[in-house]
């Protein structure tokens, strides 16, 4: 069964650091997510994609965070500087067609970002 | 702006018990709301969708406009429901997920 893939798995950093996460979602789904979620909390949207052009980045801190998906397949998150508020899981999801209710999203196994 | 409430953070029951999570919403449109579960060491994933009406391992979720709540319900929780379970609304306007904070359940045996 197609799954999304993220990776790594795993992350720590020192504050001021860049760090970068990919996202491979499942193959045909032309919509792709990046979500934060902080312990305690659910996910929260940060970009979504449909096919490389973004759709909605108004909750991604745009001074810090950049995200791109120039084929419009995978797609990479960056944080640059990291802080240590950005500890946290962040998860990819896909879904086809995208853009409506209907859509059901897939989620990757998420990246765990620690910042020290 | 569109919100999703979870009351309550932890909830246990027993066994062959009936299980209620509740979840209410804020949000000015016509809504559309989805139940997610994550069990351990899974991945997020769709439970239910209130448009579809259906029953997904026993459990269903019914829309109640007048009270703006989504609440998930099982008659007979077995200890395979243990789990995070997210309540998320879409909204047609900005067309994203809106999770509440989730609910931890635990089934005891």
């Amino acid at each position: 069964e197609a799954e999304v893939a993220q990776s790594p798995r795993y992350k720590i950093t020192e504050k001021s650091q860049a760090v970068a996460f990919w996202c491979d979602p499942i193959s045909g789904h032309a919509t792709l997510y990046w979500y934060r979620q902080i312990l305690g909390q659910g996910p929260e949207l940060l970009v979504q994609f449909q096919d490389e052009s973004v759709v909605d980045d108004s909750q991604l801190p745009k001074d810090r965070f950049s995200a791109e998906r120039l084929k419009g397949v995978d797609s990479t998150l960056k944080i640059q500087p990291a802080e240590l508020g950005d500890s946290a899981m962040y998860l990819c999801a896909s879904s086809l067609p995208g853009l409506g209710p209907t859509d059901t999203q897939y989620f990757g196994p998420g990246t765990r970002l620690t910042v020290l | 702006a569109q919100r999703v409430t979870q009351p309550e953070k932890l909830l246990s029951v027993f066994k062959g018990a009936p299980v209620e999570l509740k979840c209410n919403y804020s949000y000015s449109g016509s809504p559309e709301l989805f139940w997610y579960v994550q069990y351990s060491r899974q991945r997020l994933q769709l439970l239910l969708r209130h448009i579809s009406r259906e029953s997904i391992k026993g459990f269903t979720a019914d829309l109640n406009k007048g009270e703006t709540s989504f609440h998930l319900k099982k008659p007979f929780a077995q200890e395979e429901d243990s789990a995070m379970y997210y309540c998320a609304l879409f909204s047609g306007s900005a067309r994203q997920l809106t999770f509440g904070s989730g609910t931890q359940l635990t089934v005891l045996p």
